[in-house]
């Protein structure tokens, strides 16, 4: 099955740098990858997201990345806030699949 | 709307209790999941339904049963409590279940002692 591994687990950055997260999946007909963002005993709740037959996509400060031949993809937040501070998701799923895999998070603290 | 509504918010059980974690959602989403939420291990799937009528199991479906006979409703059971079941317990749905933003509920925090 699925599996979604994600680094770093802890990532620590100044107000103002920029921040990436990087995920690689296992199943090569995966085609679906979105980015979940959780704020501390909140639920976590989509921030991007990103299909198989597009490169990369952006949202304002955030950007997702999608190598399909490495099977990587990555999440950079530039300018980085500290309501930025929460645990990131990432995440993969098929089409005809109806299971979305997460990886482990990353806890992303942005120092003022 | 009130989107995807869990409860309790909180339970406390003993080792061998048994309960049902309940989840409803008022967005006629086909598709509804349990996930729940392990320090470094991220979310995983225990069981998930396409529609009314239809279950399957997910990543770890051991010790837990669900049934969705409303397309509202997708209730979690567990029948003999453990205390490897202490997490954060999520519900989430979406329309289809297909390359779509998951709607999650606020979670239950369930302590097996």
């Amino acid at each position: 099955g699925e599996n979604v591994e994600q680094h770093p687990s802890t990532l620590s950055v100044q107000e103002g740098d920029s921040a990436v997260i990087k995920c690689t999946y296992s199943d090569s007909a995966s085609n679906y990858f979105p980015w979940y963002k959780q704020e501390l005993g909140k639920r976590p709740q989509l921030i991007i997201d990103i299909r198989s037959n597009v490169g990369e996509k952006k949202d304002q400060r955030i950007a997702v990345t999608l190598n399909k031949t490495a099977k990587h993809f990555s999440l950079h937040i530039t300018e980085t806030q500290p309501e930025d501070s929460a645990v990131y998701f990432c995440a993969a799923s098929y089409t005809g699949g109806f299971k979305t895999i997460f990886g482990a998070g990353t806890r992303l603290f942005v120092k003022a | 709307n009130a989107g995807v509504t869990q409860t309790p918010k909180f339970q406390v059980l003993k080792t061998g209790q048994s309960m049902t974690l309940q989840c409803a959602q008022d967005m006629n989403h086909e598709y509804m999941s349990w996930y729940r939420q392990d320090p470094g291990m991220g979310l995983r799937l225990i069981h998930y339904s396409v529609g009314a009528g239809i279950t399957d199991q997910g990543e770890v479906p051991n010790g837990y049963n669900v049934s969705r006979s409303t397309t509202e409703d997708f209730p979690l059971r567990l029948l003999s409590a453990a205390p490897s079941q202490t997490s954060v317990y999520f519900c989430a749905s979406s329309l289809t279940g297909q390359d779509e933003k998951l709607f999650f509920g606020s979670g239950t925090q369930l302590s097996v002692l």
